[in-house]
């Protein structure tokens, strides 16, 4: 069975601090994309990745960085996490950039 | 500018009525649908999708899509809904026309009554 897996289900942060959100995927896709899930917004694209070290921003990618080292790994990071990225934060992988996406179970963030 | 638009946020059935969501998108060239859908507590995973060929595609748990590109519509059916449907479904295109990009609708919140 394919799986995204992301390392945090529920992380609580303070402002200012550094977030690290973790994903993993055991598909060996080339594609990998990190979202942001607010209600009444639906998805948005934050940053994507179509091959190691490379990535492109994404529609919101102000306040986050990432990282892809590894083919199966990509990371989130908010540098100085602030109250208005308290958010719900889904990973996908796709073989094709045009082709189906699978989601990982997310990872909702509260930043106090 | 590209856009898909989910015109019913909330949606309430009892069992066994029949749903149709619908989805209106704005993108340029060739275009790739799909409907999403999130189950309660659980992640994000394909209902259905459309490339080319049949403009009438069947997804899973019975549900069905219309590709009609003259309105540039994908709407999502089931004759008869169950309990079990309750979860949010979400409507996306993404193309050939040279951006990467997934474009989502807003999601509709389909609750079924027992």
């Amino acid at each position: 069975d394919v799986k995204v897996t992301q390392s945090s289900r529920y992380l609580v942060k303070r402002t200012g601090e550094k977030v690290f959100l973790e994903c993993v995927q055991d598909m060996d896709h080339e594609n990998m994309f990190w979202y942001r899930q607010d209600p009444g917004l639906g998805l948005r694209l934050i940053y994507f990745s179509y091959d190691v070290k490379m990535k492109e921003k994404g529609d919101i990618p102000e306040g986050y960085s990432v990282s892809r080292e590894k083919k199966e790994r990509f990371s989130l990071i908010l540098e100085s996490a602030s109250t208005n990225q308290t958010s719900m934060y889904l990973c996908a992988s796709s073989e094709a950039l045009t082709g189906e996406l699978f989601f990982g179970e997310g990872s909702r963030l509260t930043v106090l | 500018a590209q856009s898909v638009s989910q015109h019913n946020h909330h949606v309430i059935l009892s069992e066994a009525a029949s749903l149709e969501l619908g989805c209106n998108y704005s993108y340029g060239g060739t275009v790739n649908l799909f409907w999403y859908v999130q189950y309660p507590g659980q992640h994000l995973q394909l209902l259905l999708k459309y490339f080319s060929g049949d403009p009438l595609v069947k997804g899973i748990k019975g549900f069905e899509a219309e590709f009609i590109k003259s309105k540039f519509s994908f709407n999502l059916r089931k004759p008869s809904v169950q309990w079990s449907d309750t979860a949010e479904y979400f409507c996306a295109v993404n193309g050939n026309s040279g951006t990467y990009k997934y474009i989502f609708g807003t999601g509709t919140r389909l609750k079924v009554l027992a």
